[in-house]
């Protein structure tokens, strides 16, 4: 296991409805990052919070937001939701260095959270 | 910028097997390459990482990777399958500027073993 954990594990949501989705990062590490990945398909990079703040960001419309807390546990958030965003969202933890990139550890990822939308 | 690319979508092999996924990348940088693990309803499993000085690149269960430059490849080996890595495998290569990291993946491979 890697400490990070993610909730819930499965949700139903219907179109246009708004869902929040919640991941503790493994203990020590301040970056978390979210992905989507599709049916089929390999994870999408949707943004990365450092240190409570946006770090970076993914092709995805701004309904897509996200927030970390000071304890680096990350929420993200999802509105008027559409049937393609139905998909696993994966939330990954590590250790970031921001300004380098020959250092830094590899990311740990949840188990993920199963969201259908009908 | 950094992408990496899978061949084949599935790859089947008989128990005892040789294990071969191939992944070949492209990066105008030196790239950090990982190999990924996904069982069925999981997240994602670190098996390897490739980041600089030797380019054979063991990780877990039994499984290694060579970092070919001049053919701009990673590929995955595992000299005998068992029935329990049946599952599937996700290419990646770490991407971003000074200011953030992030891993681009392939689109997979899922590995099938037969007994």
């Amino acid at each position: 296991e890697t400490g990070v954990t993610q909730s819930p594990t499965h949700l139903i949501k219907t179109r246009g409805q708004q869902v929040t989705l919640r991941c503790s990062s493994q203990s020590g590490h301040n970056t978390v990052s979210w992905y989507q990945q599709a049916l089929g398909q390999g994870p999408q990079f949707i943004f990365q919070y450092y240190r409570e703040e946006e770090n970076g960001r993914g092709n995805f419309p701004p309904r897509f937001s996200g927030l970390q807390f000071p304890n680096y546990s990350s929420e993200l958030n999802v509105n008027a939701l559409e049937l393609d965003d139905s998909a696993l969202y994966l939330c990954a933890s590590s250790l970031g260095k921001r300004q380098r990139l020959d250092t830094g550890t590899e990311a740990f990822f949840g188990q993920g959270t199963r969201l259908t939308v009908v | 910028a950094q992408s990496v690319t899978q061949l084949g979508s599935h790859v089947s092999v008989s128990e005892g097997a040789l294990v071969l996924l191939r992944c070949n990348y492209s990066s105008s940088v030196p790239p950090y390459l990982f190999w990924y693990v996904q069982y069925p309803n999981q997240g994602l499993q670190l098996l390897l990482k490739y980041t600089t000085g030797a380019t054979l690149v063991k990780g877990i269960n039994g499984f290694e990777a060579e970092f070919k430059k001049s053919e701009t490849s990673f590929h995955l080996t595992k000299p005998s399958a068992h029935m329990s890595d049946a599952a599937e495998y996700f290419c990646a290569v770490r991407a971003g500027n000074t200011g953030f990291q992030k891993l681009v993946f392939g689109t997979g491979t899922r590995l099938l073993v037969s007994p």
